[in-house]
């Protein structure tokens, strides 16, 4: 079985400033990671995903990500937010095998303030 | 476009009724998935399906039950067993057949309230 921690429920920054949302995660076999994000009262919108291959993953809206194995983290990054980045966001994983259920984290809350 | 229809968005019931939340998709997907979002807890699985006419329980089956008829509609019943029904409920969607079926794909979501 797998779980995940999200180490903050909310983060306000300023904009245009950096911002780093951490999630670690706990498995007993290889996993794929996943960061969503949800605006209010909207489904989930995929960010990016690891699968395999580099470890520093790049998505959608200026977002990436890095897999650190040894320390079962995937943390969040992005150099420069918006405004527009306001929103909820959420780490997740599976295992590589079997069934294909995610397991999210508890979310975070992004503010970013002008 | 392709996606995922959830209906209504906003859905209000009496206590001990029970009520039916829709949810289509024509991504021609396999596999169709419940959550129920309550504030801080993040997303918990309900019920997950694979394939036409079956369907398991995640991890907070209780008080729901699914069908799955049509590959393209995975409906979702909150009964009147539910103790705490007032949540957001999203459904989801993946292949599991190709490199795709590694990432879910989420509908709108509906928001029901009982009182």
């Amino acid at each position: 079985a797998q779980s995940v921690t999200q180490l903050d429920s909310q983060v306000p920054v300023f904009e245009e400033a950096p911002v780093e949302l951490r999630c670690n995660y706990s498995s007993s076999v290889s996993v794929y990671l996943f960061w969503y994000v949800q605006y209010p009262n909207q489904g989930l919108q995929l960010l990016l995903k690891y699968l395999s291959g580099s470890t520093l993953v790049k998505g959608i809206n200026g977002f990436e990500a890095e897999f650190n194995k040894s320390q079962t983290s995937f943390h969040l990054r992005k150099p420069s937010v918006h405004i527009s980045d306001t929103a909820e966001y959420f780490c997740a994983v599976r295992g590589i095998q079997g069934a294909q259920k995610l397991v999210f984290g508890q979310g975070t809350r992004l503010t970013i303030n002008p | 476009d392709g996606g995922i229809t959830q209906s209504p968005k906003y859905l209000f019931r009496k206590e001990g009724q029970n009520v039916t939340l829709s949810c289509e998709q024509n991504l021609n997907h396999d596999a169709m998935y419940w959550y129920r979002q309550d504030p801080g807890q993040g997303l918990r699985l309900i019920y997950y399906s694979q394939i036409v006419n079956d369907f398991q329980k995640g991890d907070i089956a209780e008080g729901y039950s699914v069908s799955r008829e049509k590959k393209e509609s995975f409906p979702l019943t909150v009964t009147s067993a539910q103790k705490n029904p007032t949540a957001f409920y999203l459904c989801a969607s993946s292949a599991i057949t190709s490199a795709a079926s590694y990432e879910q794909y989420f509908g709108p979501g509906t928001r029901l309230t009982v009182t």
